[in-house]
């Protein structure tokens, strides 16, 4: 049973236009969620997060929206630029739980 | 700023060989996490570790065990390996295994068993 999924496994889009990754989870006792990104050959990198209490939180040009009824969360970069391109996963957890569960991730491409 | 270290980069062996994968942790990092990504897979949590006693448990197989050290680095032991066992291994560190503390991973290890 696949707790997070991201339905898309690759958006493509211009440089300079909105970027939109999704993530949909089952878990409802999820109350923490992230974003990573990952590059070829290296390890995640911690993007940005939201918690639970919150239905947006946006750093730079990275915002997430969070839709608890729908449990549903979505990453929004704007405006995209091609270094932005890499795999993006969606992850949950809860906080008195510790581990972290993954998406399969989105490979996003900026095309210039 | 320091990150999570892992090492080696790359390994490759041979079936029913052992393996061990050493992490060390961002300084003051309290919490380690082992996670294995397949080819086009997301990352499977494996095990983690917080003050050196074992946190949390997930998909390690009975072959695998991992143990926190004093200084907080994390070794994953790993027996009799199999061809299935090829994979990433990440391993990440957080400021704690409770509460909203995003996890930093290092770069990975690629285990390759042939």
């Amino acid at each position: 049973d696949q707790q997070v999924k991201q339905n898309s496994p690759s958006l493509s889009v211009q440089e300079g236009r909105i970027s939109i990754l999704n993530c949909d989870y089952t878990n409802s006792m999820f109350d923490y969620f992230l974003w990573y990104k990952k590059y070829p050959a290296e390890g995640p990198t911690f993007l940005i997060s939201i918690s639970s209490i919150k239905d947006k939180n946006e750093d730079g040009r990275f915002t997430v929206f969070l839709n608890k009824s729908a449990k549903h969360l979505s990453l929004h970069i704007v405006p995209s630029q091609p270094g932005d391109s890499a795999v993006y996963f969606c992850a949950a957890r809860n906080t008195n739980a510790g581990k972290s569960t993954f998406g399969d991730g989105t490979t996003l491409t900026v095309k210039p | 700023a320091a990150g999570v270290i892992q090492s080696p980069r790359h390994l490759i062996k041979e079936k029913r060989e052992t393996a061990t994968l050493k992490c060390y942790p961002i300084p003051r990092h309290d919490t380690v996490y082992w996670y294995q990504q397949g080819p086009g897979q997301d990352p499977q949590f494996l095990i983690s570790f917080y003050e050196k006693m074992q946190s949390d448990k997930g998909s390690i197989p009975d072959r695998f065990s991992a143990q926190q050290f004093s200084d907080y680095h994390s070794e994953l032991n790993m027996s009799s390996l199999e061809l299935g066992d090829s994979a990433l291994y990440f391993c990440a560190s957080s400021l704690s295994s409770r509460g909203a503390s995003p996890l930093h991973f290092g770069n990975g290890t690629r285990l390759t068993v042939t």
